[in-house]
């Protein structure tokens, strides 16, 4: 059991939008920030964005994060075959003294 | 170009010990926090420790306690976790990654635990 939670799964069709959650708590989300993460299919995770919403260089601007009280969420614009990853919110948790990920989302674009 | 490369993966028996190391070239290692993190076959992301630039400050998820320890060599711009008293559910492919959230990542090293 992930100390953040995210959705298992979500599907949108290609160009359309989609959001992925991620909920923690005061010792995590509230306090610390967030990251996300895309990992394709066979290979490592990328960071996408950092610090709830900033994006390293060479991150396209459709991809968008923010953050709200114990929760964040991650935003796809104009979705594309080749997003078809999964997805992956992290933070400190400073009450565990660790980095603690959500479970991961499994993005389809049909 | 930031390139992490790890090396070290393989088979081992329940009980056994294994070194992992992670070579870095492209930037200021000895500037930047390091990362292990692991993922287990069909699993999520699991962080298992990190170490400050100076090897000063070093933090671990629970399960990992007293058996895994991460450690780093500034001079040869490399990271190492030594494994020891491994279990099956150690099995899992590791990351190394740079920073304490992972700006770059390797390609992994699988470490299978099993009789």
């Amino acid at each position: 059991q992930s100390v953040l939670t995210q959705p298992p799964s979500v599907s949108a069709a290609p160009g359309q939008k989609v959001t992925i959650s991620c909920s923690g708590s005061s010792s995590n989300i509230g306090n610390n920030y967030v990251s996300w993460y895309q990992q394709l299919p066979g290979t490592a995770p990328k960071l996408l964005i950092y610090d709830n919403n900033k994006r390293p260089s060479g991150i396209p601007d459709r991809f968008s994060g923010s953050k709200s009280g114990t929760s964040a969420t991650l935003g796809i614009t104009g979705l594309q075959t080749g997003d078809e990853a999964d997805y992956y919110c992290g933070t400190w948790d400073s009450s565990l003294g660790a980095v603690v990920f959500g479970g991961g989302t499994k993005l389809t674009v049909l | 170009e930031v390139q992490l490369v790890e090396s070290g993966g393989g088979l081992v028996q329940p009980g056994g010990s294994l070194r992992l190391s992670c070579a870095a070239s492209g930037f200021t290692f000895s500037s930047y926090w390091m990362s292990w993190v692991r993922q287990a076959p069909g699993k999520g992301l699991e962080w298992v420790a990190n170490i400050k630039q100076d090897g000063s400050e070093k933090y671990y998820v629970d399960s990992v306690k007293g058996r895994l320890t991460i450690s780093r060599d500034n001079a040869k711009n490399s990271l190492h976790l030594q494994m020891s008293s491994l279990r099956a559910e150690d099995t899992a492919v590791y990351y190394c990654a740079r920073g304490r959230i992972g700006d770059y990542w390797g390609q992994g090293t699988l470490v299978t635990v099993s009789s």
